[in-house]
């Protein structure tokens, strides 16, 4: 089993709909939960962080943080053209400062 | 500069070389992290330094693969006698320590073809 995983898609969702991205993690102990955004071409940016269950809200980003279930998922409102990039999921395992990323989803907004 | 600066962007060389690849963190960044991105792929995490400790070497894939930081500030990762299986982009990334965030800061990577 990986340590982070996330379906590679590509997820498409028509402009102005929620996208939701998901992941799932392995080590029970994480404390904290980072979503990545990288454009084609592009280095990896940081959109959203979480360390609490439930969810933390910044702007159209929603981020749900499940640690019963190891669950970790990224929403996006109103989705836009420009949200078309990548989104990388990261966790940091418990007692250390490694960031393990998953594999990406490749999201898809059509116009 | 503010970011995160790596070189070279593009490096390509015949298998059996050595490759040495740089990375200048953010000032004031004690935390350095290299990561490789191959084609389509997430980042695999290569090796971690934080200040003055021991680094975090657990991601390194073969012992043709070192890293050393000077002065807890420039990073070089060094790659022997190369194969084409290293072919990747290699992404430096700092951060600082301690920040609630624990945002990481990524250069724009040196691409790295092994013919």
């Amino acid at each position: 089993q990986k340590e982070v995983e996330q379906n590679s898609g590509p997820l498409s969702v028509p402009e102005g709909a929620i996208a939701s991205l998901n992941c799932t993690y392995s080590d029970r102990g994480s404390q904290s939960f980072f979503w990545y955004r990288q454009y084609s071409g592009k280095s990896p940016e940081l959109i959203m962080f979480i360390y609490s269950n439930g969810d933390k809200e910044d702007g159209r980003f929603t981020a749900q943080l499940n640690k019963a279930s190891q669950y970790v998922s990224l929403l996006i409102r109103d989705s836009q053209p420009s949200d078309s990039a990548t989104y990388l999921c990261a966790v940091s395992p418990s007692g250390t400062y490694k960031y393990i990323f998953g594999t990406g989803t490749r999201l898809k907004v059509l116009a | 500069g503010a970011g995160v600066s790596q070189s070279p962007s593009n490096k390509v060389t015949e298998k059996g070389k050595d490759v040495e690849l740089r990375c200048d963190p953010i000032s004031g960044h004690t935390a350095l992290y290299w990561y490789r991105q191959s084609l389509g792929q997430g980042l695999e995490f290569l090796i971690y330094f934080q200040g003055n400790s021991a680094p975090d070497k657990s991601g390194l894939p073969s012992d043709r693969f070192s890293a050393e930081r000077t002065g807890g500030s420039v990073s070089t990762l060094t790659i022997q006698r190369t194969q084409q299986e290293d072919s990747a982009v290699y992404l430096c990334a700092s951060g600082a320590r301690g920040a609630s965030t624990g945002e990481l800061f990524f250069g724009e990577g040196s691409r790295l073809t092994v013919l």
